[in-house]
């Protein structure tokens, strides 16, 4: 168990609509980074935020928006959803900005857009 | 391109053999590297660094090519545990922002 806890764990959705998942991260972490991982690829990042700033994104629109709060825990939002965002959203947190490449993902939130 | 490639396999190895595989990283000023382990519908879980000198822990070997800009993981002894999706992973934009490659997945057969 990394201690990083996601919810919700699946959740289908239909085009256009706006989902909103969430991430508590592991005790002690202030870093959260959301990546996205489609079904037979590799995790992709999305952003990552960092005592509650973002610091950082990936090649994503900006229909994909996060938060951090001030415990530290995270929500990654996505409006007018498409059917490409069928994936698999993992949150992962770590200490810090330091190039250690250890993070702690959670087990992630299965979305599926109908 | 695409910042991290590998070849998916799958790579059907049988039991207590070797197997080896590598990725190629496309920004030659990325600064660190990683290999990952995923479990099937499980999230990824950091299984080693990877250092220009190679390195081992236990079963396992990377090795670091900056000229040619591969990374490397060899598995011996190959134990069924071991099966899983190994996820070349690397720190191109810093920060613990990291790109990972598609993954090759490995199946040890008895």
């Amino acid at each position: 168990e990394t201690g990083v806890t996601q919810s919700p764990t699946h959740l289908i959705k239909t085009r256009g609509q706006q989902v909103t998942l969430r991430c508590s991260s592991q005790s002690g972490h202030n870093t959260v980074s959301w990546y996205q991982q489609a079904l037979g690829q590799g995790p992709q990042f999305i952003f990552q935020y960092y005592r509650e700033e973002e610091n950082g994104r990936g090649n994503f629109p900006p229909r994909f928006s996060g938060l951090q709060f001030p415990n530290y825990s995270s929500e990654l939002n996505v409006n007018a959803l498409e059917l490409d965002d069928s994936a698999l959203y993992l949150c992962a947190s770590s200490l810090g900005l330091a190039n250690t490449g250890e993070l702690f993902f959670g087990e992630g939130s299965r979305l599926t857009v109908l | 391109r695409k910042e991290v490639e590998q070849d998916p396999g799958p790579f059907n190895v049988p039991e207590g053999a070797t197997v080896a595989f590598n990725c190629t990283y496309s920004n030659s000023a990325s600064q660190s590297f990683f290999w990952y382990r995923q479990d099937c519908r499980k999230e990824p879980k950091l299984l080693m660094s990877v250092y220009s000198s190679g390195n081992e822990d236990g079963r396992f070997t990377a090795q670091l090519n900056r000229a040619s800009q591969y990374i490397s993981l060899l598995i011996r002894d190959s134990k069924l545990s071991d099966s899983a999706t190994y996820l070349c992973v690397v720190n191109i934009y810093g920060n613990n922002r990291l790109a990972f490659g598609k993954g090759n997945q490995v199946v040890v057969i008895p």
